[in-house]
């Protein structure tokens, strides 16, 4: 089986302006979680879709913004960035098996870097 | 508010010592414990996920271990190789939907 894609795997953004990123999850996974890692803060949780509704959702402002398609497939998206956006943005997904979401496994993409100028 | 916590930050040893790497958690309320390694620059590669009922699980060289009560749990890596040399990260969810918490990650280097 393929692994979860990211694509872009790279970008440099100017501050101001918004950006698309979308993540592909293994076949069959239905729950999908994204991730933001920078040096300073660590790996911190975003937001998980799963059946293309939002689950649960971090501790981040408005401008960060999700969506799941019915192929699971997620996309996120950044507005207005800031140069404090620049991190390294990991997708995650997981089977979610019914019932079972809190004993899965999730497998992590290699990320988009995000760069902001 | 749960902290999860890595100690040391950082970790060399000579190829073929064994490495034994902590994670401790302050809410031991959680569902599960996951080990990742990351290499620079990359995505994180899953190790091993432990269920809150279990005490420990195994693969290959790797071994990890949970103490709820106690708010640990250890990762074991037996006659330790260069290419172990990477960042481990261990994570805890809390949530039955997704949130998975870090810790910082220990960085391990294994000199040849």
């Amino acid at each position: 089986k393929a692994g979860v894609t990211q694509t872009p795997r790279y970008l440099i953004k100017t501050r101001g302006q918004q950006v698309t990123l979308s993540c592909s999850p293994i076949s069959g996974h239905r729950s999908v979680s994204w991730y933001q890692q920078t040096p300073g803060q660590g790996l911190q949780f975003l937001f998980e879709y799963f059946s293309e509704t939002q689950r649960n959702k971090g501790n981040f402002p408005g401008r960060f913004s999700g969506r799941q398609f019915s192929n699971s497939r997620s996309e996120m998206n950044v507005s207005t960035l800031e140069l404090g956006d620049s991190a390294l943005y990991l997708c995650a997904s997981s089977p979610g098996l019914a019932g079972a979401l809190s004993t899965d496994t999730q497998y992590f993409g290699p990320g988009t870097r995000l760069t902001v100028l | 508010k749960q902290e999860v916590t890595q100690i040391p930050a950082a970790l060399s040893v000579p190829e073929g010592e064994n490495l034994v790497l902590n994670c401790s958690f302050t809410d031991s309320a959680i569902y599960n414990l996951q080990w990742f390694r990351q290499d620079p620059g990359k995505g994180l590669t899953s190790l091993l996920l432990i269920q809150s009922s279990q005490r420990e699980q195994t693969s290959g060289r790797l071994n990890a271990s949970l103490d709820k009560s106690s708010g640990r749990s250890t990762l074991y890596i037996a006659a330790s190789q260069p290419g172990d040399s990477a960042t481990y990260l261990c994570a805890v969810r809390t949530d039955s939907w997704g949130k998975l918490q870090f810790g910082a990650g220990t960085q391990v280097v294994v000199t040849p």
